[in-house]
């Protein structure tokens, strides 16, 4: 079945930009029925969405974050990614990727999730 | 940006009791944008509800969503071990600025 998987470093000093990379398995991330998104959880609080990318490229984010967020898609690789530029300690956190449909406007499918902690 | 508040913060109840989790957003939201999560320690969250009342594959028929507008209601007609964790509910919003938006959460624990 489709799985997702988050890759990238755990630590990121402040003031640089976070990467992280999503694989898409057991199914096609060029399919026109969903987005792939990022999510993301500091410690011990709620779920943040970040933004979201369809397989065309086309993309939207969370206005809160969108000055500094880019998000990408690489359909050859099966895999999308997220650059999050000038990192605090506030941008420390879990961070999830996910697929939502284009119709049912909910997460169905979670990576496990990937710790990036934000520090000198 | 339409605000999503959930009630309890926490919800202290016994195994087989029901559970009754509150999700209201500060303007109208469309059922069709309105989904439940769980999440349990140390793991991703996991879809539940979507359209505000349709349970996803796989989910026990003790889970059911309702309502409309402002005010939708998760329930647990008879708590089980594992449904012990945090709830989240989750809109979409399709006018500007658009975009997801999450409650900040209902834990269930046990009493």
């Amino acid at each position: 079945q489709l799985q997702l998987q988050e890759s990238g470093p755990g630590l990121v000093k402040p003031s640089e930009t976070l990467s992280l990379t999503c694989t898409v398995s057991g199914g096609s991330i060029s399919s026109s029925s969903y987005y792939w998104g990022w999510i993301r959880q500091p410690p011990g609080k709620g779920l943040e969405w970040i933004g979201s990318i369809y397989y065309s490229g086309s993309t939207y984010y969370n206005p809160s974050l969108k000055s500094r967020v880019t998000i990408s898609v690489d359909t050859s690789k099966n895999q999308f990614s997220l650059k999050l530029s000038s990192v605090t300690a506030a941008d420390t956190a879990v961070y999830y990727c996910a697929r939502h449909g284009t119709v049912l406007l909910s997460f169905d499918i979670w990576g496990q999730g990937t710790m990036v902690t934000v520090s000198s | 940006e339409i605000v999503l508040t959930q009630s309890p913060g926490t919800l202290s109840l016994s195994p087989g009791e029901r559970a009754t989790l509150s999700c209201r957003a500060s303007q109208s939201v469309s059922s069709s944008y309105l989904a439940w999560y769980q999440q349990k320690p140390g793991q991703a969250p996991r879809l539940l509800i979507y359209g505000a009342s349709s349970r996803a594959t796989g989910i026990p028929d003790r889970f059911s969503g309702s309502g409309s507008g402002t005010d939708f209601t998760l329930t647990i007609s008879r708590l089980e071990p594992e449904d012990f964790a945090v709830y989240y509910c989750q809109q979409y919003g399709s006018s500007p600025p658009g975009g997801f938006t999450f409650g900040p959460g209902t834990k269930v624990d046990i009493k």
